[in-house]
């Protein structure tokens, strides 16, 4: 198995720009999450979905993130327009949600610097 | 929101030797789960353990829960410096679904 996918690594930008970073997670896996991490707070989860459908997207920041799973292969998080704060790495995890609370399995994250 | 407290945040030890982190927890949880994270790279599931379980064992790794005092502990014995990661404590809240809240973390620096 390819593991989850993120794309891209690395994205650099300048405020106000949109930026849409792409996920792909284990086949057979239902659960999707997304998470930023940064020094000054640590990982925070952002939103996750289940069988496509955003269960708890409390942690998104504001109305510049926006997070959509149109089939079960691929979701995507966008922040339109980015700001310097929004600098951070971004991760997408997946789970088989049947069991409560299983292992989650980690990509290996975009890291995004917004000028 | 519940969090996850590690102690110490950062420990550095002599290969060979015993690392032991912490993690404290507010709230009911359903499971604890460890995850090491390596420079640069996503986390990596090391262990889960259930509220209903005090010990469990995992090669090197042996994980610690006291549902009474809101804690648990990870040793890892006969370090290396491939243990060398900072290490996460995640708790899945009961009756909270599938999300995982992660604490702080524990860097760990294992020197030869």
């Amino acid at each position: 198995d390819a593991g989850v996918i993120q794309s891209p690594r690395h994205e650099v930008t300048e405020m106000g720009q949109e930026v849409t970073l792409r996920c792909k997670p284990i086949s057979g896996h239902n659960s999707l999450f997304w998470y930023r991490q940064t020094m000054m707070r640590g990982l925070e989860l952002l939103i996750y979905f289940n069988n496509n459908v955003p269960i708890d997207d409390s942690g998104m920041p504001e109305d510049r993130f926006s997070a959509k799973m149109p089939n079960a292969s691929f979701s995507t998080l966008k922040i339109q327009p980015s700001e310097p704060r929004d600098s951070a790495v971004y991760f997408c995890a997946s789970s088989f949600s049947e069991l409560i609370n299983n292992e989650q399995f980690f990509g290996p994250g975009t890291r995004l610097t917004v000028l | 929101s519940q969090q996850g407290e590690e102690d110490p945040q950062a420990l550095s030890i002599q290969e060979g030797e015993n690392a032991t982190m912490n993690c404290s927890y507010k709230t009911s949880i359903n499971n604890l789960q460890w995850y090491r994270q390596n420079s640069g790279r996503g986390l990596v599931h090391l262990i889960l353990i259930r509220s209903n379980e005090r010990e469990k064992h995992s090669g090197r790794l042996r994980v610690t829960l006291d549902t009474s005092k809101k804690s648990s502990s990870l040793l890892i014995t006969a370090s290396r410096a491939a243990d060398t990661a900072s290490y996460f404590c995640a708790t899945g809240l009961a009756g909270g679904g599938n999300k995982l809240t992660f604490g702080t973390g524990t860097q760990l620096k294992v020197e030869l």
